[in-house]
């Protein structure tokens, strides 16, 4: 099986700085790895796919990188909208997702 | 647009069983693979199961293998979960989820429900 460890498990931070959450996979997995945000009695909402490529609709502060087994998400600048949990996800053999990391206001 | 709405959670008993539903629209229900995914607070999210556009191929996670059955009706546009041996840690919010992928199904979720409750105490 595929694991995915993400980190950090909670990240605080203030509107308008910028955040990296990074996410490792136990082996390669190329570029099949996806980006979730999760809100209470929400549903899911996709952010990123093929580890960068931006999901029609999400704004352009949201990004991703890497390949490999090396991935990060980044949010040039966070906006209220934004506080969160963020998944990552591995799709390249089954899905495997990481632990989250919920963005908490600071 | 795209809508997937879960429903059948509730309280059970381990040992119980449940059935889960999720009424899709707004696509080609036939087309597209169709998974469950769970959230936990201990656990964050749990892939469990998926099922190709014409229910030929099925995938269990090992922590369902033997208990969950997943299965479509395509006439329809309904996707389930059938939940037996119920545990106590199979509590958690259960989200389906659209393959974004027409006639694949290792590929990403571009639509997900809000989820249903599933409890499983005495």
């Amino acid at each position: 099986d595929i694991q995915m460890t993400q980190s950090p498990s909670t990240l605080s931070a203030s509107v308008g700085d910028r955040v990296t959450i990074t996410c490792r996979a136990s082996q390669s997995i190329s570029r099949w790895l996806a980006w979730y945000q999760l809100k209470p009695r929400r549903a899911p909402k996709l952010l990123i796919y093929e580890a960068s490529s931006l999901e029609s609709g999400v704004p352009s502060r949201f990004s991703g990188s890497g390949s490999g087994t090396e991935f990060t998400l980044t949010i040039s600048s966070l906006q209220p909208d934004d506080f969160a949990t963020y998944y990552c996800q591995q799709y390249n053999i089954y899905w495997t997702f990481g632990q989250g990391t919920k963005v908490e206001i600071k | 647009e795209v809508l997937l709405l879960e429903s059948g959670g509730a309280l059970v008993q381990p040992g119980g069983s449940l059935r889960l539903s999720c009424a899709a629209s707004g696509f080609t229900f036939s087309n597209y693979a169709m998974s469950w995914v769970r959230q936990t607070p201990g656990k964050g999210l749990e892939w469990i199961s998926a099922i190709s556009g014409g229910s030929r191929s099925t995938y269990y996670a090992d922590s369902v293998k033997g208990r969950f059955t997943i299965s479509r009706d395509n006439s329809k546009n309904t996707l389930y979960l059938q939940m037996n041996s119920l545990r106590a840690e199979d509590t958690a919010l259960y989200y389906c989820a659209k393959v974004r992928v027409p006639a694949s199904i290792t590929e990403y979720f571009d639509y997900w429900g809000q989820g249903t409750l599933v409890t499983v105490s005495s």
